[in-house]
């Protein structure tokens, strides 16, 4: 897989219900972003988490990094029809770049 | 909020024309970039930019593109000679500390560009 890659491609669920999406990649990371991105739109930064942590929460989102398995997981808890969005894992390391993986397109129905 | 402003919003021109990509990044970030979206595809770096010269840039930024901060305010990207597979959304980012640090980086809302 390329680095970056996420699963699944697109989710559709119902508002209330938990969304979880995940990102694989392939290199040493110093950390991994998860960003959301509205259609058409620029990219949000939501959460950064450390290559030396494990889980961190920010309001609805929760992310974990496992860099065992080189995997990072963002739950986004009570979903409302406003988190519509595709989300996009990002890993930084000692260079300048972001590297994006492929994006997760949620669809929250009310 | 601070935030990265860019223009045009959406810029269309002729296969062969140069076109310039302006982006104003937030005020006091050192660290300035540039990337591009192929439209279904994944957001692909090109160029990073501190201390007003080149300090990272991928294999999509060949001499066809250059980069420029004219002023203490403007960032922009020039593609000389604009080709079809040139069509893009093209984000403008910034960040205060760069990769040694935690690299948040802060986008603009991207100007989509269309060669026709």
């Amino acid at each position: 897989s390329q680095q970056g890659e996420e699963d699944p491609q697109a989710l559709s669920i119902q508002e209330g219900e938990n969304a979880t999406m995940n990102c694989s990649y392939k290199t040493s990371i110093n950390n991994l972003q998860w960003y959301r991105q509205n259609s058409g739109r620029g990219l949000v930064h939501l959460i950064l988490i450390r290559s030396n942590e494990r889980e961190k929460h920010s309001g609805r989102l929760r992310v974990t990094l496992d860099t065992s398995k080189k995997s990072s997981s963002l739950l986004i808890t009570a979903s409302r029809a406003a988190d519509t969005a595709s989300y996009f894992c990002a890993t930084g390391d000692n260079t300048d770049k972001l590297i994006f993986g492929t994006g997760t397109r949620l669809q929250v129905f009310p | 909020e601070p935030e990265v402003t860019q223009t045009p919003s959406h810029q269309v021109t002729q296969m062969g024309q140069e076109v310039i990509l302006r982006c104003v990044p937030i005020s006091n970030h050192l660290y300035f970039y540039w990337y591009r979206q192929i439209l279904g595809q994944k957001v692909e770096f090109l160029v990073s930019f501190y201390n007003n010269e080149i300090s990272e840039k991928s294999e999509i930024f060949d001499d066809q593109f250059s980069v420029e901060r004219p002023d203490g305010s403007n960032f922009t990207l020039k593609i000389r000679s604009t080709k079809l597979e040139d069509s893009a959304m093209y984000f403008c980012a910034s960040t205060r500390q760069g990769p040694a640090a935690e690299n948040i980086q802060y986008f603009g809302a991207g100007t989509r560009l269309s060669v026709l």
